[in-house]
């Protein structure tokens, strides 16, 4: 089954300091990957995607996150971090074949101090 | 600007009570997702359509779960008997008509429910 894996429930940075929420996924075929972040009381909110191609995906509000096939892996960054980033990060991986559902992670809660 | 609205935003009843949450996907939008988030599970897919027919709903228990397309613009989730169990987050989600494999869902704001 297609899954991917969140390792941590939270993470804390200093805001101008890099930030990086981690993701391994692991599925069979190709890989469609995706993050969202959830602000509180709030929907999710698609940040970005891997397709094929650049392993290097930029996104909104300056998120990227790197896929890398070796180590099964889908790590989003941010160069500098600010404390409205601070909300829950989801991982995600496309369902099965034949429909596009996603399969979550559990999330990452994210808090920026200032 | 375009955006899945689900209703309620919050639904407090009690247990035994039929609850019906509804959303309105994204015009246009063709396929429909939902979801359930928990504390404890994180979230889970519950079911979703595509052109109004189901295609998967097998994370959904059935006993007491039930989803409806009536038509384009209207998406139901019923949950009867209610249970406390079944607290949570009720998220709903559309994708468009000529999705691919790599697109991505647009989320509404969710029902959050509490059954006492």
């Amino acid at each position: 089954a297609q899954s991917v894996a969140q390792p941590e429930d939270q993470v804390n940075v200093a805001e101008g300091n890099p930030l990086t929420v981690k993701c391994t996924y692991s599925v069979s075929g190709n890989p469609y990957l995706f993050w969202y972040v959830q602000y509180p009381n709030r929907g999710l909110q698609f940040l970005l995607k891997y397709i094929t191609g650049d392993n290097l995906v930029k996104g909104s509000y300056g998120f990227e996150a790197e896929f890398n096939k070796s180590q099964t892996s889908f790590h989003l960054k941010k160069p500098s971090a600010l404390v409205s980033d601070s909300a829950l990060y989801f991982c995600a991986v496309r369902v099965g074949d034949s429909g596009y559902a996603l399969n979550f992670g559990k999330g990452t809660s994210l808090l920026v101090t200032p | 600007d375009a955006r899945v609205t689900q209703t309620p935003r919050h639904k407090v009843t009690e247990m035994g009570q039929e609850v019906t949450m509804r959303c309105q996907p994204i015009l246009g939008h063709n396929t429909v997702f939902w979801y359930r988030q928990t504390m404890m599970q994180g979230l889970e897919l519950l079911a979703y359509f595509r052109n109004r027919a189901p295609l998967d709903d097998s994370g959904m228990p059935k006993d007491r779960f039930s989803a409806e397309m009536p038509d384009a613009t209207l998406a139901t989730l019923k949950i009867q008997p209610s249970e406390p169990r079944d607290s949570a987050v009720y998220f709903c989600a559309s994708g468009p008509l000529r999705a691919v494999a790599n697109t991505e869902a647009f989320f509404g704001q969710g029902t959050r429910l509490t059954v006492v």
